[in-house]
């Protein structure tokens, strides 16, 4: 399994400002997601993260809007960049682990999310 | 396109049980997910089906039919911590979650 950590644990920002949301994980993984939440929603997909190389990112997603970094196997930071009340949401870190035994798979682990407010 | 169905809301009551449906249309098919997401908390995984039939675990089960695109968690004997959103996600061919919208589970006394 994995242990995630994510910092803040919630904000409340001012439109235009930019927040860096920074994501932990206790054992190096190869994959990083960052999803978004919005109010009463399912979870969207921004863009998954390897070390290494450029962030892919979802449609309606842009690295301009939300700019990654991967510098290692353990860490990740998300921006979210000249804020609107739109972008209120929770955003969610999480990676796949693999799970072995008699039917083995990747498992998706979650952080704690950041709660994110703007105004 | 991808798409994943499931109810938007159900009720039931403490001590019963309830099925939560979820089916679904994906390019590809590496396995289906069930989450537990309390009110404010991350999601938590639940169970994982890959093949047909059904996986049982506690007072939780999920079953798989692949031919049909069909999936449900059965929940029994419940409790009202049980009261929570159920995601359903099925793992495409890029090996992709795609996230259904989630189910509102809501236990009565």
């Amino acid at each position: 399994s994995a242990v995630i950590s994510q910092k803040p644990s919630r904000d409340i920002c001012q439109r235009g400002t930019s927040l860096t949301i920074q994501c932990q994980v206790d054992s190096q993984v190869t994959m990083m997601f960052w999803y978004r939440q919005q109010p009463g929603q399912s979870l969207t997909l921004i863009a998954t993260a390897n070390q290494g190389s450029e962030a892919t990112y979802e449609s309606g997603f842009v690295i301009d809007k939300f700019p990654i970094s991967r510098p290692n196997l353990t860490f990740s930071t998300l921006t979210v960049s000249n804020m609107s009340p739109e972008d209120s949401s929770i955003y969610l870190c999480s990676v796949v682990s693999g799970r072995e035994g008699i039917s083995s798979y990747n498992e998706q682990f979650f952080g704690p999310g950041t709660r994110l407010t703007v105004l | 396109g991808q798409n994943i169905d499931q109810p938007t809301e159900m009720t039931a009551t403490e001590g019963a049980i309830v099925q939560i449906n979820c089916t679904y249309q994906t390019s590809g098919f590496n396995g289906l997910f069930w989450y537990q997401q309390h009110a404010g908390e991350a999601p938590t995984f639940l169970s994982y089906n890959v093949l047909d039939g059904l996986e049982e675990k506690g007072r939780f089960s999920s079953f798989l039919s692949r031919s049909k695109g069909y999936s449900y968690l059965l929940l029994k004997e419940l409790q009202m911590k049980d009261s929570a959103s159920y995601l359903c996600a099925v793992m495409d061919s890029n090996y992709q979650l795609i996230w259904g919208a989630g189910t509102k589970l809501i236990i009565k006394p």
